[in-house]
């Protein structure tokens, strides 16, 4: 059964610092892997997908890498600024689905950006 | 347009009602789903719908009755639900078959039984 770890759970930071999410899982056998934003009370917006074919993906100051062999992926955050406060997600879609996608998340980062 | 749409925001019901939550989208996505999120949790999967056809049930109890009436919509029908059941409630969609199938969620129905 497909396990996703996410460290730390939760993370302090002052304005304008890189950071570094980490998200580890225990199937490589994924098509992709997928990070998410969740601001308190709300749903997720989709960051960065990467397919498993992939190394990276960037998305403005947001770099997410994937190393399938390992298991683990980065979500790499610059120059962080109060509005990028919210649980952080990544999750993965195992081979095998054709019909929809069972994604597996992981416990989420809380990530503060203290002004 | 990335979006979807869910309604009610904000749910209180008791535990005899019978109540029904709903999820639009107009992407022309042929995948979606419901999930629910307790607090400080990650979403847990419960339905999904794929060509208006019901592809996956996690198990989900019985007073949870899905519906996908078209290829925008799908619903959420409530009945006797328990306490523990009060929860944020999630719908997604994504296109159908692709290696890069994106999925998108909605704002969420914040529901309370009672």
């Amino acid at each position: 059964k497909q396990e996703v770890t996410q460290i730390p759970a939760a993370l302090s930071v002052p304005e304008g610092e890189n950071l570094v999410l980490n998200c580890s899982f225990t199937d490589s056998a994924i098509y992709n892997l997928q990070w998410f934003r969740q601001d308190p009370g709300k749903g997720l917006t989709s960051l960065l997908l990467i397919q498993s074919s992939q190394r990276e993906q960037t998305s403005g100051r947001l770099n997410a890498s994937l190393d399938k062999s390992s298991g683990r992926s980065t979500l790499y955050i610059a120059a962080s600024q109060p509005g990028d406060s919210a649980t952080y997600l990544c999750a993965v879609r195992p081979m095998g689905e054709t019909s929809g996608s069972r994604l597996t998340f992981g416990e989420g980062t809380q990530l503060t950006v203290n002004p | 347009d990335t979006e979807v749409t869910q309604t009610p925001k904000h749910l209180v019901m008791g535990m005899t009602n019978k109540k029904s939550l709903k999820c639009e989208q107009h992407m022309g996505h042929r995948a979606m789903y419901w999930y629910k999120q307790k607090a400080k949790k990650p979403p847990e999967l419960m339905f999904v719908y794929s060509y208006e056809k019901l592809s996956i049930n996690e198990s989900v109890p019985s007073r949870f009755s899905p519906e996908c009436p078209n290829s925008s919509l799908l619903n959420l029908h409530l009945h006797a639900l328990q306490p523990e059941d009060s929860a944020l409630y999630l719908c997604a969609s994504s296109r159908f078959g692709l290696a890069e199938n994106i999925q998108y969620f909605g704002a969420g129905t914040r529901l309370s039984v009672l």
